[in-house]
């Protein structure tokens, strides 16, 4: 079994719509939650961070955790023809080893 | 500020040869990471230099993977001899010293070994 599972997709959503983006994982050390966006050709960039359980919000983008389901979720809102990317989910138990997901491949059509 | 900065972009080379991949990590970053990521396959960890020690390696499948980081500047990761399951994308990251959690990755280095 994976540590991480994340549907890889690809979704695609028209411009506007809200997108749910999840991950779920099987060992209760992680601590730390963090959602990279990779654009095509690129490395990933960090999008959200979080350590404990609840919702963080960042403009349009919310992460939420659930450790006690093991359950990590991004929403983005009113999303956008540039918000075309993979987004990976990533756990750590600490700051240093990222363990990733497979990414999700979103699709935002005008 | 630069980036974290990768070389070669794309390297093409065969079974048995051997390859060199670079990384210029952000300056003041002592922290150092490489990754990769083969085809279908999640990114997955390599190893770890905090300045020029290797702080963890359990991610390095074998021993034809040889990793530096000469006077805690710049990386190299050396793949001899490079085998078909090595092809795939190489990431470099690094962070600073104080352990923000942010990981600032570079573009990568794609190698396929024919």
């Amino acid at each position: 079994q994976k540590e991480v599972e994340q549907d890889p997709g690809p979704l695609s959503v028209p411009e506007g719509a809200i997108v749910s983006l999840n991950c779920t994982y099987s060992n209760s050390a992680f601590q730390y939650f963090m959602w990279y966006r990779q654009y095509s050709r690129k490395g990933p960039e960090l999008l959200m961070y979080t350590y404990s359980s609840g919702n963080k919000e960042d403009g349009r983008f919310t992460a939420q955790v659930d450790k006690s389901s093991k359950y990590i979720s991004l929403f983005i809102r009113d999303s956008q023809p540039s918000d075309s990317a993979t987004y990976l989910c990533s756990l750590s138990g600490g700051y240093n080893k990222l363990i990733f997901g497979a990414g999700t491949r979103l699709a935002v059509h005008p | 500020e630069a980036g974290v900065t990768q070389f070669p972009s794309h390297s093409v080379i065969e079974k048995g040869q051997t390859v060199t991949l670079r990384c210029d990590p952000i300056s003041g970053h002592d922290n150092l990471y490489w990754y990769r990521r083969v085809m279908g396959k999640e990114i997955k960890f390599l190893l770890h230099f905090v300045k020029e020690s290797k702080q963890d390696e359990s991610g390095m499948p074998n021993n034809r993977f040889l990793a530096e980081r000469t006077g805690g500047t710049y990386s190299t990761l050396k793949v001899q001899p490079a085998e078909l399951e090595d092809s795939g994308v190489y990431f470099c990251a690094s962070s600073p010293p104080w352990g923000s959690g942010e990981l600032f990755f570079g573009e990568g280095s794609r190698l396929t070994v024919l």
